[in-house]
C-alpha cells in the first residue's frame, strides 16, 4: 500500500518569498491534515480537511498561509510572504476517519523541511 | 495551545530496561494515541486507546489510560536500541460528546537506548 507522498522534501527560500507544498493522501481516506513541527517541539496542527472540507483550521495563519483540498484528494499548503519563524517540517498526514465518527490512525508522509532565510 | 505534555522531556536507558513516558492532557477525550519519531523521519502510529478502554497491549508495548487524572503511560519493555526516538502522544479531543477527529500532539520524550 502506497503511503502519503509529499513533495518536495526540502526547500530554501528566503524571506517574503512564497513557497507551495503537496501531499498526495492515502487513497480513500477521507481525514487530511497539514502539522507545522517546529525543531525540539510536537507537531502542532495548522489544517484539517474532512473530504474536501476544512473541519479545522483555527492555528492556521490565515494572512499568509492557505491550503486546498480540491475533489478531495491532493492538498496543497502554500506560505505567501514566508518569515524567518517559519522554518520547520510541514507533515501532511491522512487518516480512514469518515465525518462524525471517532479519528482512527492517522500516517504521516516524511514531511518538507522549508528553511527561510 | 498543546494538549498533551509528556515526561519526562528525555529518557536515557540501557539496551534490555523498561521505558516509561507520560502523557497528561486537559480536556475530556475520545481517544489517545501514541506516535514514534525517529530522526529525519516521519512520525509512525504505535497504538489507540479509546477513552472506555484502561490498558491495551501491542507487542512490546504497553499503554494504559486513567481518565479520571487525565492521564496515559507508555511502556517499552526490554529495549533496544532500535527503540532510540522521540515518543508523542496525541488527543481525540472529545468536544461536548463529538468528535472532530483533531489529533493534538504533546512535546513529546526523547528516548535513548544505549546498546
Amino acid at each position: 500500500e502506497a503511503g502519503v507522498a509529499q513533495s518536495p522534501r526540502y526547500k530554501i527560500i528566503e524571506k517574503r518569498q512564497s513557497v507551495a507544498f503537496w501531499c498526495n493522501p492515502i487513497s480513500g481516506h477521507a481525514t487530511l491534515y497539514w502539522y507545522q513541527q517546529i525543531l525540539g517541539q510536537g507537531p502542532k496542527l495548522l489544517i484539517q480537511f474532512q473530504n474536501n472540507g476544512v473541519v479545522d483550521d483555527s492555528q492556521l495563519p490565515k494572512d499568509r498561509f492557505s491550503a486546498e483540498r480540491l475533489k478531495g484528494v491532493d492538498s496543497t499548503l502554500k506560505i505567501q510572504p514566508a518569515k524567518l519563524e517559519d522554518s520547520a517540517v510541514y507533515l501532511c498526514a491522512s487518516s480512514l476517519r469518515s465525518l462524525g465518527k471517532l479519528s482512527t490512525e492517522a500516517f504521516f508522509g516524511q514531511g518538507t523541511r522549508l528553511t527561510v532565510v | 495551545s498543546q494538549q498533551g505534555e509528556e515526561d519526562p522531556q528525555a529518557l536515557s536507558i540501557q539496551e534490555g530496561e523498561n521505558a516509561t513516558m507520560n502523557c497528561s492532557y486537559k480536556t475530556s477525550i475520545n481517544n489517545l494515541q501514541w506516535y514514534r519519531q525517529n530522526s529525519g523521519r516521519g512520525l509512525v502510529h504505535l497504538i489507540l486507546i479509546r477513552s472506555n478502554e484502561r490498558e491495551k497491549h501491542s507487542g512490546r508495548l504497553r499503554v494504559t489510560l486513567d481518565t479520571s487524572k487525565k492521564s496515559s503511560s507508555l511502556l517499552i519493555t526490554a529495549s533496544r536500541a532500535a527503540d532510540t526516538a522521540s515518543y508523542f502522544c496525541a488527543t481525540d479531543i472529545n468536544a461536548g460528546g463529538t468528535s472532530y477527529g483533531k489529533l493534538t500532539f504533546g512535546q513529546g520524550t526523547i528516548l535513548t537506548v544505549h546498546p
